[in-house]
């Protein structure tokens, strides 16, 4: 029941863009996504619901595809403040938890 | 300032020592959550609790022991029987259900020998 993100890393160069995908199996309720570098708590970035809502910052931008059962995290104009682990956490109707993707690690090169 | 935190930021332990685990939040969150992080892996659940005084199992369980007799409180026993106790530990906490954010913990980094 794990998500699947893709891809696994990635390396840019500042000012460049990024998506990271996160997969599912099974229809989602929730995906949220966060971020966290190394040795440090993951930082919470979106929360996109099934239904169209969406709470996150301002400039983070994803979408949910809840008939592929799919989300995509947008990162535009990368900064190198962006680099660290993106992780998506997936939740199932009715669910009280949630499941995480293994990560996606992301690089920004000056 | 709300928020949560974890003490201490690192453990060292010999095998076959129970250790807790300290997770603290000011937040009036309902929900608390333990998760365990192997270097390059993602957040594996262990338990989680939806209000005081109960509480459920996570992913991996196993070896590991849990309380919630406070709203703020949710430590974490690590117990000589988690085969591989070596791992970095972050608490999260959040207002409930999967449709709001979870704020996480610094973490602690147990190591054991």
């Amino acid at each position: 029941q794990q998500p699947v993100q893709s891809p696994q890393a990635v390396i840019l160069r500042e000012g460049e863009d990024a998506v990271i995908n996160c997969s599912s199996s099974k229809a989602l309720y929730s995906v949220h996504w966060y971020r966290q570098k190394h040795g440090e708590a993951p930082v919470f970035l979106m929360i996109l619901l099934k239904g169209g809502e969406q709470k996150g910052h301002e400039k983070i931008s994803a979408s949910f595809n809840e008939k592929k059962q799919q989300s995509s995290l947008y990162l535009t104009a990368s900064q190198l403040s962006y680099s660290g682990t993106y992780f998506c956490g997936t939740a199932f109707q009715g669910a009280q938890k949630l499941v995480f993707g293994q990560g996606t690690r992301l690089t920004i090169n000056p | 300032d709300g928020g949560i935190t974890q003490s201490p930021k690192y453990l060292f332990r010999k095998e076959g020592q129970n250790v807790t685990l300290s997770c603290e939040q000011n937040l009036n969150h309902d929900a608390m959550y333990w998760y365990r992080q192997d270097p390059g892996q993602g957040l594996r659940l262990i338990y989680y609790s939806q209000i005081v005084n109960d509480f459920q199992k996570g992913d991996i369980a196993e070896g590991y022991s849990v309380s919630r007799e406070k709203k703020e409180s949710f430590p974490l026993t690590v117990t000589s029987a988690q085969k591989n106790p070596t791992a970095f530990y972050l608490c999260a906490s959040s207002i409930g259900s999967p449709s709001y954010e979870q704020y996480f913990g610094p973490g602690t980094r147990l190591t054991v020998t």
